[in-house]
């Protein structure tokens, strides 16, 4: 079956822009995570969703930075006046639920380049 | 917070030699811990995982031990090929939140 996918794959904004990125996540998956990965290192946790809830926002920058899933399926994440520190990219990942253990599966991700 | 520290950062093998990428964690509470490969410029992809309730797990070339006590994890790849070649991720998680280590770039010259 289909995989998860993110568009744009690529984005260059002017500093100041607002930005949204898009996550279709492997369907039926409740779970779906935000990640952000600067160049040379190791993802970083943004925030996770449980179906429609956002249950942990804890990673998230900046209150520049916004995700919902409105019907737990797809997801936005919404970067405000974007600055030049928000360059990196942003992946997204989702999982079945299980009682323990969540295998994540990766989208393709989405490269943002803020001049 | 989980802290999640991996060694070493390169790393660079012979063809058909084995190479051993160790990660400590923090938390005890973590549970899950998934090793990723990244190829440039591509997605991270699950090569193997564990669950805090078993201490190793092989999957063809592909091994993993946990010391829970110790809260260290290894990855374990023997006759390695030049394919295999690309950054490696560990990661921490507990049901919800994945910390990643900032990864291992292996290079296996043929």
């Amino acid at each position: 079956g289909a995989g998860v996918s993110q568009s744009p794959r690529y984005k260059v904004a002017k500093r100041g822009q607002d930005v949204a990125l898009r996550c279709d996540p492997i369907s039926g998956h409740v779970s779906l995570f935000w990640y952000q990965q600067a160049l040379g290192q190791g993802p970083e946790f943004l925030t996770y969703f449980q179906n429609e809830a956002q249950l942990d926002k804890s990673g998230l920058p900046s209150d520049r930075f916004f995700a919902e899933r409105p019907e737990g399926s797809v997801s936005t994440l919404k970067i405000q006046r974007t600055q030049q520190e928000d360059s990196a990219v942003y992946l997204c990942a989702s999982s079945p639920q299980r009682e323990w253990g969540d295998t994540q599966y990766f989208g393709p991700g989405t490269r943002l380049t803020v001049l | 917070g989980e802290n999640v520290e991996q060694h070493p950062s390169t790393l660079s093998v012979q063809e058909g030699d084995s190479a051993v990428i160790k990660c400590t964690y923090s938390d005890s509470a973590s549970n899950y811990f998934p090793w990723y490969k990244q190829e440039l410029g591509k997605r991270p992809q699950l090569i193997i995982d564990i669950r805090s309730n078993v201490g190793e797990k092989k999957d063809q070339r592909i091994a993993v031990t946990l010391n829970k006590t110790a809260k260290h994890f290894s990855l374990h790849i023997t006759e390695t090929q030049p394919e295999d070649s690309a950054v490696y991720f560990c990661a921490a998680s507990i049901t919800g939140k994945s910390t990643f280590g900032d990864g291992t770039t292996l290079t296996v010259k043929p």
